[in-house]
């Protein structure tokens, strides 16, 4: 099983200043098929999870353009440019390249 | 507009049995892969299940196999998950998620979730 950590776990941000979440993969999530199936998603307090970014990089139909993704291989970073106050929840890194699918522990972001 | 809803969650008995259901609509539901992702109260998330879009193929994460079925009814526009033999550490929130599938593979819409409470 792959695993997914995440770091840091909290992250207390000013807004208007930038946030970074990293998740590193226990293993490549590079798939035979030249894709890697890493996707990010957000949980606002008592909300399902919502998908942000796909395929490491894409963001997805209604994401602001604050939010971008990089990586690859077993690094990935989700970055926040300027953090606004919807932006407070959990984060998390998923991969979809092997089964099980898995997910990082979360981040928490929050308003300083 | 895509709606996921999910039903059947409630209280059960350690050794029990649930079923899942979870509605589909505002898309060709037999189209996409579907999910099952579980989140214990208060803790991250936990794939548990997947089908591929004519339910040929299915997929469980190892702690469930043997004990959970996921289906789909294409013509009725849902999926399901059957539980039996329920432990008290299946106790989460259940979210159904739909997933384009290959070449895909996220979870792009999620349902609101229900809460399955395995207790004595």
């Amino acid at each position: 099983e792959i695993v997914l950590t995440q770091t840091p776990l909290s992250s207390p941000v000013t807004l208007g200043q930038p946030a970074s979440i990293s998740c590193r993969s226990s293993q490549s999530l590079l798939h035979s098929d030249g894709n890697t199936y890493l996707s990010w998603l957000q949980q606002r307090p008592g909300q399902p999870p919502r998908l942000l970014i796909y395929k490491i990089s894409n963001r997805f139909s209604g994401v602001p353009d604050r939010f971008s993704g990089s990586g690859a291989g077993t690094d990935f970073t989700l970055k926040i440019s300027r953090v606004e106050a919807e932006d407070v929840g959990v984060y998390y890194c998923m991969q979809a390249t092997q089964f099980p699918r898995t997910f990082g522990q979360g981040t928490k972001v929050e308003i300083k | 507009e895509v709606h996921l809803v999910e039903s059947g969650g409630g209280l059960v008995q350690p050794g029990g049995s649930l079923r899942l259901s979870c509605a589909a609509s505002g898309f060709t539901f037999s189209s996409y892969w579907m999910h099952w992702v579980r989140q214990d109260p208060g803790k991250g998330l936990v794939w548990v299940s997947r089908i591929d879009n004519d339910g040929s193929s299915t997929s469980y994460v190892g702690s469930v196999k043997g004990r959970f079925t996921i289906s789909r009814d294409n013509a009725k526009n849902t999926l399901y998950l059957q539980m039996n033999s329920l432990r008290v550490e299946d106790t989460a929130v259940y979210y159904c998620a739909r997933d384009p599938g290959t070449g895909a593979k996220y979870h792009d819409y999620w349902g609101q979730g229900t809460l399955v409470t395995v207790s004595s």
